[in-house]
């Protein structure tokens, strides 16, 4: 079945460093890849998608390009903010599967000033 | 557009308890889920409905049931509460299928079941 992996956490980082988030994949089909962040206290919303290989997602200076040769949708920014502060999930949506999300266990991200 | 609204915001239940979880969007999007997050997890698809009497099991339904009656409500009913109930539930629902299609997350409901 379709399962997301990603890197064990909690990450913490200084404000203005560089952050990268990995995220591998196994998928039956051709899925399309999300980045969900959720902060404190509220349900998830979108971060950013990609449908087909090579494609780049982006928004609010995070970026994450679909690899369909090493599986992988790695979240990266280059500058964090103290707002960046969140969950992230890694997740995909088998084409077929009624647009189930599958979702990696999700990381911990803390922004110190 | 109030997107999707989920209550209550937080219950606690009895072991044996039902209660019911309710959730309602406005974006009138055919395709409507119920997951749930325990922690240090991603979430779990509990029951899912592409449109108005039409639901189906995710990977966890057990304990639960839902309905829809409407393009608007998908209520999520739990019969006989246990403690393995004890989560966070979010409601999402998305315009149509695709594989491509965003979800929409309502601000989820914390249930504590003792």
């Amino acid at each position: 079945g379709d399962s997301v992996t990603q890197m064990e956490g909690p990450v913490t980082l200084s404000e203005e460093a560089f952050l990268t988030i990995n995220c591998t994949y196994t998928a039956t089909g051709y899925p399309s890849l999300f980045w969900y962040v959720q902060y404190p206290g509220e349900g998830l919303q979108l971060l950013l998608k990609a449908t087909k290989a090579d494609d780049k997602g982006s928004n609010k200076g995070f970026e994450a390009t679909y690899r369909k040769e090493t599986t992988s949708f790695h979240l990266e920014k280059g500058s964090v903010q103290v707002s960046d502060s969140a969950v992230y999930f890694c997740a995909l949506s088998d084409l077929g599967a009624n647009s189930k999300l599958t979702f990696g266990k999700g990381i911990t991200l803390s922004v110190r000033p | 557009n109030a997107g999707v609204t989920q209550t209550p915001k937080f219950r606690i239940l009895k072991i044996g308890q039902s209660m019911t979880l309710q959730c309602a969007q406005d974006m009138n999007h055919n395709y409507m889920y119920w997951y749930r997050q325990d922690p240090g997890m991603g979430l779990k698809l509990i029951y899912y409905s592409v449109g108005a009497g039409i639901t189906d099991k995710g990977e966890v339904p057990n304990g639960y049931n839902v309905s829809r009656s409407t393009t608007e409500d998908f209520p999520l009913r739990l019969e006989l509460a246990a403690p393995s109930q004890t989560s966070v539930y979010f409601c999402a629902s998305s315009f149509g299928q695709g594989g491509e299609e965003t979800q929409y997350f309502g601000p989820g409901t914390r249930l504590l079941v003792l």
